[in-house]
């Protein structure tokens, strides 16, 4: 199957400053992205899609102005969590799609462990 | 806004088989039924999908009703290494308007 990458694989920062994570389709064209966030014992919780070339798409109690996402290339979008704060200390999972092959196929990356101190 | 409903946890004793159910009554005919797993601290793994016959691969095996209301995974011979949260997910094989979201998943404990 299709290979989805994420870097960093854990990263820890301090409060207020800012954070990218990179999610990258190694092997397709991913015109679709999607971040997750998951806290522990919970189940992935969808924060937004972005299709390439266009502005993401933001699930509804997400900040859009905190989390910025990037999709500018058919095989790279990244989601910088901006100011960071404790409470955002979470897994970030992406996943990815060809939405040209009509296909709803979908190729998860291995997630991003964030830690605010 | 999942569509399936599994159980909260089950166990199963290593080597024998895991069936995890999950309902789907609200399935429409176009809609595939997915399974994912989620081993701690990771991404989702795919692990098998259908429409509506029976399915197996190296993994696992799908059993759909027919009705097509649920569907059971089984994991023939569970290991310590099968233990993980497993999502039912239905969804669309085509279209590209469809916005993935997941359940809380059955967490599948195997114990020696």
């Amino acid at each position: 199957g299709a290979v989805v990458s994420q870097h960093p694989s854990r990263v820890i920062c301090k409060s207020g400053t800012s954070v990218k994570i990179e999610c990258r389709s190694l092997d397709f064209q991913a015109t679709t992205m999607f971040w997750y966030r998951q806290f522990p014992k919970q189940s992935l919780m969808l924060m937004a899609t972005s299709n390439e070339g266009s502005k993401a798409t933001y699930e509804q109690g997400v900040e859009k102005d905190k989390f910025l996402i990037n999709h500018a290339s058919l095989t790279l979008s990244t989601l910088t969590v901006t100011s960071a704060h404790p409470e955002d200390s979470s897994f970030y999972i992406c996943s990815a799609r060809d939405g040209r092959t009509g296909n709803n196929e979908q190729f998860f990356g291995p997630g991003t462990r964030l830690t605010v101190l | 806004d999942a569509k399936t409903t599994q159980p909260t946890s089950m166990d199963c004793a290593e080597g024998r088989a895991a069936n995890l159910p999950c309902n789907h009554s609200t399935i429409s005919g176009n809609e595939y039924v997915y399974w994912y797993r989620q081993i701690h601290s990771q991404g989702p793994q795919y692990i098998i999908h259908g429409l509506k016959n029976n399915e197996t691969n190296e993994m696992a095996s799908l059993i759909i009703t027919e009705d097509r209301k649920s569907s059971t995974l089984i994991l023939p011979h569970a290991t310590l290494r099968d233990t993980a949260v497993y999502y039912c997910i239905v969804r669309p094989a085509s279209g590209g308007s469809y916005i993935p979201t997941f359940g809380r998943g059955t967490s599948l404990i195997v114990h020696p």
